[in-house]
């Protein structure tokens, strides 16, 4: 099926390892990009290729893969991590994931 | 330096036909490899990819709304243009105009949106 699925929420601790995942059946021959989203703003680019990380993202965020599963990793999350995230991909056409809000308190 | 600025009606009435443009700089649609996309968001919820065209002027739609939406370029004023026909108020949200041409680069481009009502 052409669909992205992602957990609707996670939440951690300031200083705690969160990860998101993006699960889809064509993700084994496809490329993910992720972007995060804050509230009232476009979404920025931070992980592409399933695990590059463009200049100016923090090291504390990094992709991988798994099958047909993308896993974004911040590591030692921040306040300021807390936004929604949404993976992207191409199936047929190109279509995000339904978004994770990210928690961090 | 890459701007994409989206513009259009901020109310339209359902039924009626939703014109919106984008307007860039910074790169053209002629140069192979360039493309651009509308991708919306309605409030509080998900994004959602619309349509693509790019340089050789190949047009790509979701699949949910593929019958009620075009997408054209104008190279000369550098202008990508999507119409959505037979709007609803479910269509209402924030449309973004992207330059996401590919998935192993790290380009990545938006507009900072246009909020779209549908009311009567």
């Amino acid at each position: 099926s052409y669909e992205l699925t992602q957990p609707s929420s996670v939440s951690v601790s300031p200083g705690q390892t969160a990860r998101i995942t993006c699960s889809g059946d064509f993700l084994t021959r496809k490329y993910v990009r992720w972007f995060r989203q804050k509230p009232g703003q476009a979404p920025i680019l931070v992980i592409y290729k399933d695990t590059e990380r463009p200049s100016g993202i923090p090291e504390r965020f990094s992709g991988s893969k798994s099958g047909t599963t993308v896993t974004l990793t911040i590591t030692g999350a921040r306040l300021e991590d807390e936004a929604d995230y949404y993976c992207f991909s191409a199936a047929d056409t190109w279509l995000f994931g339904g978004g994770t809000k990210l928690t961090v308190l | 330096q890459v701007t994409l600025r989206e513009s259009g009606p901020a109310l339209v009435k359902p039924r009626e036909t939703l014109t919106l443009t984008c307007s860039f700089s910074g790169f053209s649609l002629t140069t192979r490899g360039m493309c651009l996309n509308w991708i919306r968001q309605a409030p509080g919820k998900a994004l959602e990819w619309l349509a693509l065209i790019d340089w050789a002027d190949d047009k790509y739609y979701s699949r949910s709304l593929t019958t009620r939406l075009t997408i054209s370029k104008d190279t000369s004023t550098n202008q990508v243009v999507l119409k959505m026909t037979n709007v609803d108020p479910a269509d209402t949200g924030t449309y973004y105009c992207a330059r996401i041409c590919s998935l192993d680069s790290s380009s990545s481009y938006w507009g900072q949106g246009t909020l779209v009502t549908v009311s009567s």
